[in-house]
């Protein structure tokens, strides 16, 4: 079963960086992922793409503060130079036959 | 510039029926699958449905499977969820959400409508 497995929170400081983690259930190590931004009170925002040989295509205005990596079943969204405005929940998401769509269950990251 | 805007949301009793509307535009509409995607109060993103670019092929959660029809209008430009057999559990912003070209990565969103079902 294609499943997204999240930590449901992390925190990091303004300035500094963060590593957010989005694991990919058994079997589906090589899958493609997207990332999503949802800031408090607003829809989600796409974010990227992060392909499985690790590059990843950004969607319209996406800082380059926002990078995406992978190794093995684990993808990564790294944000550095953190914002008060990346406070946010941020989810990921993969897709497949018979399941079509499946989101993790969330980080909500905090800056402090 | 890519635009998708919900319409049709409200409050429904259960067992109730409510019909969703996309309207977007930006983008050469029949090319995409669409998607439905919802968020309970103070939960996390739930995909609802799909629907490819020709509107023959749909796909369901197994949590609206039988109550929830998706639907498109290619000559309208526009999305359709209707929901049956409404339940309380249904409560939920939702989001009208685009597809990639290739892959069903959602790559833009709808500002969302809200669904209340409670008596």
């Amino acid at each position: 079963q294609l499943v997204l497995t999240q930590s449901p929170s992390a925190s990091a400081s303004l300035g500094a960086s963060v590593k957010l983690t989005c694991t990919l259930s058994s079997g589906h190590s090589s899958d493609a992922i997207a990332w999503h931004q949802q800031q408090p009170e607003k829809g989600p925002r796409y974010l990227m793409k992060l392909n499985s040989d690790g590059s990843h295509s950004k969607g319209d205005g996406i800082p380059d503060r926002f990078s995406g990596s992978r190794s093995g079943a684990e993808r990564y969204l790294t944000i550095s130079s953190l914002q008060s405005e990346d406070e946010a929940d941020y989810y990921c998401q993969t897709w497949g036959t018979g399941i079509h769509v499946v989101f993790g269950g969330g980080t909500k990251l905090t800056v402090l | 510039e890519v635009q998708l805007v919900e319409s049709g949301g409200g409050l429904v009793q259960p067992g109730g029926s409510l019909r969703l509307s996309c309207a977007a535009s930006g983008f050469t509409f029949s090319n995409y699958a669409m998607s439905w995607v919802r968020q309970a109060p103070g939960e996390g993103l739930e995909w609802v449905s799909a629907v490819s670019g020709s509107g023959h092929s749909t796909y369901f959660a197994d949590s609206v499977k039988g109550r929830f029809t998706i639907s498109r209008d290619n000559s309208k430009n526009t999305l359709y969820l209707q929901m049956n057999s409404l339940r309380a559990e249904d409560t939920a912003v939702y989001y009208c959400a685009k597809e990639g070209y290739y892959d069903s990565q959602v790559d833009y969103w709808g500002q969302g409508t809200l669904v209340t079902v409670s008596s």
